[in-house]
């Protein structure tokens, strides 16, 4: 079957430290993975794209690795602070379709 | 800067009544999609339009649930009757082009909660 998995326990940080969340897929062929951050109570938003031919993309403290060998993409923030602390989701856009498919999310904590 | 409204907020409803939400998008967007999230889950496609058209709406419930953007332009998402297992947040979002043409970002508005009794 197709599913999308991220971390569903919480992940705890110490600030200052850089964060590492994951997403694995198995039987998608991806066109674009996005990563997308949720706050309680209140829509994604969108930060990062990445596609099936890029290896890595860096906004400011972000940073999104894509292998598609391994069928994982990575997340980091470095030098992560407590406004930081929200729910990471990725989406993946299987090639030939139109429609993201969302993970779960993952909650991040960074500690002060 | 721009965003996409929703209204309303938040919805409490009582089992087999009817309830309607709805979504203005970011201006000049042409694709529209209501999604459902249940807590502690990623959101689920229900429905998405390009410009009036539905693209795809092969999860959307449709015994129960339509939806329309008859314009183009602003959307309604209907429930009728509402059952006790639609709780959850519906967020609209927006986005200039369908997904893999180049411009997905997609852009969230800030959910109804619905609650049902």
């Amino acid at each position: 079957s197709q599913k999308i998995e991220q971390n569903s326990e919480a992940l705890n940080i110490q600030e200052g430290k850089t964060a590492t969340l994951t997403c694995n897929y198995t039987n998608y062929s991806p066109a674009y993975l996005q990563w997308y951050r949720q706050d309680p109570g209140r829509g994604p938003v969108f930060l990062l794209l990445i596609r099936e031919n890029e290896k890595e993309k860096r906004k400011e403290r972000l940073k999104v690795t894509f292998d598609t060998t391994l069928k994982q993409s990575l997340f980091h923030i470095t030098a992560s602070q407590p406004a930081d602390s929200a729910t990471y989701l990725c989406a993946l856009l299987p090639s030939g379709t139109y429609k993201y498919i969302f993970g779960t999310g993952t909650r991040l904590k960074v500690l002060a | 800067e721009a965003e996409v409204a929703q209204s309303p907020r938040y919805k409490i409803t009582e089992k087999s009544q009817a309830v309607a939400f709805w979504c203005d998008p970011i201006s000049g967007h042409a694709t529209l999609y209501w999604y459902r999230q249940i807590l502690g889950q990623g959101p689920e496609l229900l429905v998405q339009f390009q410009d009036e058209s539905v693209v795809d709406d092969s999860q959307l419930p449709k015994d129960r649930f339509s939806a329309e953007r008859l314009k183009g332009v602003d959307s309604t998402l209907k429930i009728q009757p509402a059952e006790l297992g639609d709780s959850a947040m519906y967020l609209c979002a927006s986005s200039l082009e369908l997904a893999g043409a180049g411009a997905d970002t997609q852009y969230f508005g800030p959910g109804t909660r619905l609650t049902v009794l």
